[in-house]
């Protein structure tokens, strides 16, 4: 079984401020890595995702993650952030070693970017 | 852009009625879930359907609940007696590959409150 655990339930920031959202997962078996938004009133859309190779993951509008097996993070960052970056962001993991279909997923956290 | 869609976006019903929520994923996509997320909670798996059976389902996903693809195109939950715990945003969600590789189309939720 996996479990996912975002830190942070609500990040406010600044227009142009960088920004980090943690995420720490616990699994016995290895892992993929996702990261999905959620605007107002949409539906999630996939941020990025980390299957295997480079542990820095880049993804849609300038959001990059890095993966950290020793320390079981995939946390997410972006060097200067917009105001249309408001919305949830939720990390998730699914199964490696099976074909399974299940996403497991964090809390989420509110990332508020204000001017 | 293709996109998932689910009507309704709000239903209100009273505890022990049945309950349909409709979705119509992308075309070409090949698996299908839904997914809930009580408020305040974490989104959570309840079933995934591929090759027109389920392929996995979550401890949630009871006697009470069952899913189906009619003709094709619509795919649908039933809760067959709705109690107050069930009041939730429900996702549908489709993909062209299994989740776990994959990246996952989401719908803009279907809310249920139970009353």
């Amino acid at each position: 079984a996996q479990s996912v655990t975002q830190l942070d339930s609500q990040v406010p920031v600044f227009e142009e401020a960088p920004v980090e959202l943690r995420c720490n997962y616990s699994s016995s078996v290895s892992v993929y890595l996702f990261w999905y938004v959620q605007y107002p009133n949409q539906g999630l859309q996939l941020l990025l995702k980390y299957l295997s190779g480079s542990t820095l993951v880049k993804g849609i509008n300038g959001f990059e993650a890095e993966f950290n097996k020793s320390q079981t993070s995939f946390h997410l960052r972006k060097p200067s952030v917009h105001i249309s970056d408001t919305a949830e962001y939720f990390c998730a993991v699914s199964d490696r070693q099976t074909s399974g279909s299940r996403l497991t997923f964090g809390e989420g956290t509110q990332l508020t970017v204000n001017p | 852009e293709p996109e998932v869609t689910q009507t309704p976006s709000h239903q209100v019903t009273q505890m022990g009625q049945e309950v349909i929520l409709r979705c119509v994923p992308i075309s070409n996509h090949l698996y299908f879930y839904w997914y809930r997320q009580i408020l305040g909670q974490k989104v959570e798996f309840l079933v995934s359907f591929y090759n027109n059976e389920i392929s996995e389902k979550s401890e949630i996903f009871d006697d009470q609940f069952s899913v189906e693809r009619p003709d094709g195109s619509n795919f649908t939950l039933k809760i067959r007696s709705t109690k107050l715990e069930d009041s939730a945003m429900y996702f549908c969600a489709s993909s062209l590959l299994a989740a776990n590789t994959g990246e996952l189309f989401f719908g803009e939720g279907s809310r249920l409150t139970v009353l």
